[in-house]
């Protein structure tokens, strides 16, 4: 059952700019992680945020988690070509399970 | 360490045919993980297992799919017979726990099924 969804589908930014990426959930997590993807490879795990936590730092990355609007949002600052590349949010499923379940990703188109 | 390791990376294969995929996880992961990943369906888990155990299956779309871990560093994803909508491409993953822990993901199988 997906639990995470990505808003917005698509993103085409100009080189330097910010790029938001949000994910929406349905039920309570306990944590929640983002995922870059880029063309012909594997998932590459970016960061992992609980529940417990509001916002989250990694380079040029910030992560931010409002538990009470079940969402969570990427900020990409000073976006780079090399930036382009599918993002997924991953959340615990539905029901206590322990599987990691992925939304469908936003797929962010960086020009020079 | 070199990273989750996946054999083919392509496979092209006709409709009937038993295709075989496999995986070498991440040394000292407990955790090993097979998704399939559409663009309908985005990515799927199929199946995980812990200490080489199946853990969730429910994920298997059909009695045609299987899979195996007989030892901590092989698992195989096996489907017999394929079928055209098998067609995606496949990923293996190793962690050292589940959803509280990031997963390292290999470079993925393309199966083409004609």
């Amino acid at each position: 059952s997906q639990q995470g969804e990505e808003d917005p589908q698509a993103l085409s930014i100009q080189e330097g700019e910010n790029a938001t990426m949000n994910c929406s959930y349905k039920t309570s997590i306990n944590n929640l992680q983002w995922y870059r993807q880029n063309s012909g490879r594997g998932l590459v795990h970016l960061i992992l945020i609980r529940s417990n936590e509001r916002e989250k730092h990694s380079g040029r990355l910030r992560v931010t988690l409002d538990t009470s609007k079940k969402s969570s949002s990427l900020l990409i600052t000073a976006s780079r070509a090399a930036d382009t590349a599918s993002y997924f949010c991953a959340t615990d499923a539905e029901g206590g399970s322990e599987k990691l379940v992925f939304g469908k990703g936003t797929k962010l188109t960086v020009n020079p | 360490d070199a990273g989750v390791i996946q054999s083919p990376r392509h496979e092209v294969t006709e409709m009937g045919q038993e295709v075989t995929l496999r995986c070498k996880p991440i040394s000292g992961h407990d955790y090993l993980f097979w998704y399939r990943q559409t663009m309908m369906r985005g990515l799927e888990l199929l199946i995980y297992f812990n200490n080489n155990v199946p853990i969730d299956d429910s994920g298997m779309p059909e009695d045609r799919f299987s899979a195996k871990m007989p030892n901590a560093s092989f698992s195989t994803l096996k489907i017999q017979p394929s079928e055209p909508r098998d067609s995606a491409v496949y990923f293996c993953a190793s962690s050292f726990g589940t959803f509280s822990y990031e997963q390292y993901f290999g470079p993925g199988t393309r199966l083409t099924v004609t």
